[in-house]
């Protein structure tokens, strides 16, 4: 078993919808919790970044944590096709950079205009 | 502006002929980490380092070795490519303090043929 499951997709919703990106993980450990953003041929860059249980928003986002559950989602509303990328889940145990992140699979989300 | 740099983005090689990817940062980051990203298999890391003279192998180190001799510089070092190293290869940086976020290169797609 992985320890950060995502799935893959594809995804694809009308523009405006909402849309909910899901990860589980294995590891009690685990405290801090990342949501990146990647563009077909780019790296992955940071969108969300939270820490333990709980909801943080930011503009159209919201991630949320449900550490009793070892599940973490990501919020999009009003959804637009410039937010049509793949998503990655990422979470770790400790804050700074010796800790070791595991990153989940990524989910290929379309958003149709 | 702040940037991670990789080069080249896309190689076509063949098995046995060695390569170097190389992989800079300008934001004075101590902390560099190769991944590979596979269909399925999300980011996985290979190597990474802590400091300048400091390195240690990720998850999939084998078949590859890594250098860091200045602190803005972590080239990838392929001796001997096999086929099952045909991957897309990101490079990433971030500082020691600042928490988990990693700073991603663009990406460099690798063919062994």
């Amino acid at each position: 078993q992985k320890e950060v499951e995502q799935d893959p997709g594809p995804l694809s919703v009308p523009e405006g919808a909402i849309v909910s990106l899901n990860c589980t993980y294995s590891n009690s450990a685990f405290q801090y919790f990342m949501w990146y953003r990647q563009y077909s041929r780019k790296g992955p860059e940071l969108l969300m970044y939270t820490y333990s249980s709980g909801n943080k928003e930011d503009g159209r986002f919201t991630a949320q944590v449900d550490k009793s559950s070892k599940y973490i989602s990501l919020f999009i509303r009003d959804s637009q096709p410039s937010d049509s990328a793949t998503y990655l889940c990422a979470m770790t145990s400790g804050y700074s950079s010796a800790s070791k992140i595991i990153f989940g699979s990524g989910t290929r989300l379309s958003i149709r205009p | 502006e702040a940037q991670v740099t990789q080069n080249p983005r896309y190689l076509i090689t063949v098995t046995g002929k060695k390569l170097t990817v190389t992989c800079s940062q300008n934001m004075n980051h101590e902390y560099m980490s190769w991944y590979r990203q596979d269909p399925g298999l999300g980011l996985r890391q290979i190597y990474y380092s802590m400091n300048v003279e400091v390195t240690d192998k990720g998850d999939v180190p084998e078949g590859y070795k890594v250098s860091r001799k200045e602190k803005r510089n972590f080239p990838l070092i392929l001796e001997s490519p096999s086929p099952n190293q045909t991957s897309l290869y990101f490079c990433a940086s971030s500082p020691w303090s600042g928490g988990n976020e990693q700073f991603f290169g663009p990406g460099t797609r690798l063919t062994v043929l």
